[in-house]
């Protein structure tokens, strides 16, 4: 069966400080996608990151890194420096290009950032 | 570029009433989606259409039916609303592959 698991229903943390959402992801696909998508309290889904299974490196984009380890099955989103603005709900996905390309989300993170 | 729009923003419907949810992306994909969100929840997929005449269910797809008119358009319809359907609608849109979907700004919809 295919499944996201996010088991931190909700994070405070310091403004400044980094911080590790995690994410685990049960698939026998061998060819899948993983994503990161922040929902501010406006409601708006926007993607931060993406790793591909294939990939070697781990994927950065800013102030975003997915640690992402493979045999673990794990796709955890680091935010560096974190801000104000970073206090929003927190989504892991994953797609199957096999499937049609159907993403499948898990249940999200809300994270609160304290001045 | 516009990227995916939704339209209405915002509906409130009486229970019986039925509607359609509109949906368009000018980033010439050939896979376009609709999902549901309820309170505190992740999203789930409704119905996906993985290009120009194909439409497939996804896991929630009881009470809806959908049309991908053109390749640009994919609309959601509820033929009989009932309470249970109060959510939040996104509609999403990916070139293929592995990789991310954008999405709409979503509809808000209440169903008394």
């Amino acid at each position: 069966a295919q499944k996201i698991t996010q088991t931190q229903p909700g994070m405070f943390v310091q403004e400044k400080e980094a911080v590790t959402l995690d994410c685990t992801y049960d698939t026998s696909d061998p060819s899948y996608g993983l994503f990161w998508y922040k929902q501010p309290s406006s409601g708006e889904m926007i993607f931060l990151i993406y790793q591909g299974s294939y990939d070697q490196q781990n994927a950065t984009e800013g102030r975003y890194s997915l640690n992402f380890q493979k045999a673990r099955k794990s796709a955890n989103l680091v935010i560096s420096a974190s801000q104000l603005g970073d206090s929003a709900m927190y989504f892991c996905a994953m797609s199957f290009p096999s499937s049609a390309s159907k993403i499948i989300f898990g249940s999200g993170t809300r994270l609160s950032i304290r001045p | 570029n516009a990227g995916v729009t939704q339209t209405p923003k915002f509906q409130v419907l009486k229970t019986g009433q039925s509607m359609t949810l509109q949906c368009a992306q000018d980033m010439n994909h050939n896979s376009m989606y609709w999902y549901r969100q309820d309170p505190g929840m992740g999203l789930r997929l409704i119905y996906y259409s993985a290009s120009e005449g194909t439409t497939d269910k996804g896991e929630v797809p009881n009470g809806y039916n959908v049309s991908r008119l053109n390749k640009r358009e994919f609309s959601l319809r509820l033929e009989s609303a009932a309470p249970s359907q109060t959510s939040v609608y996104f509609c999403a849109s990916q070139t293929g592959g592995p990789y991310e979907q954008y999405f709409g700004p979503g509809t808000r919809l209440t169903v008394t």
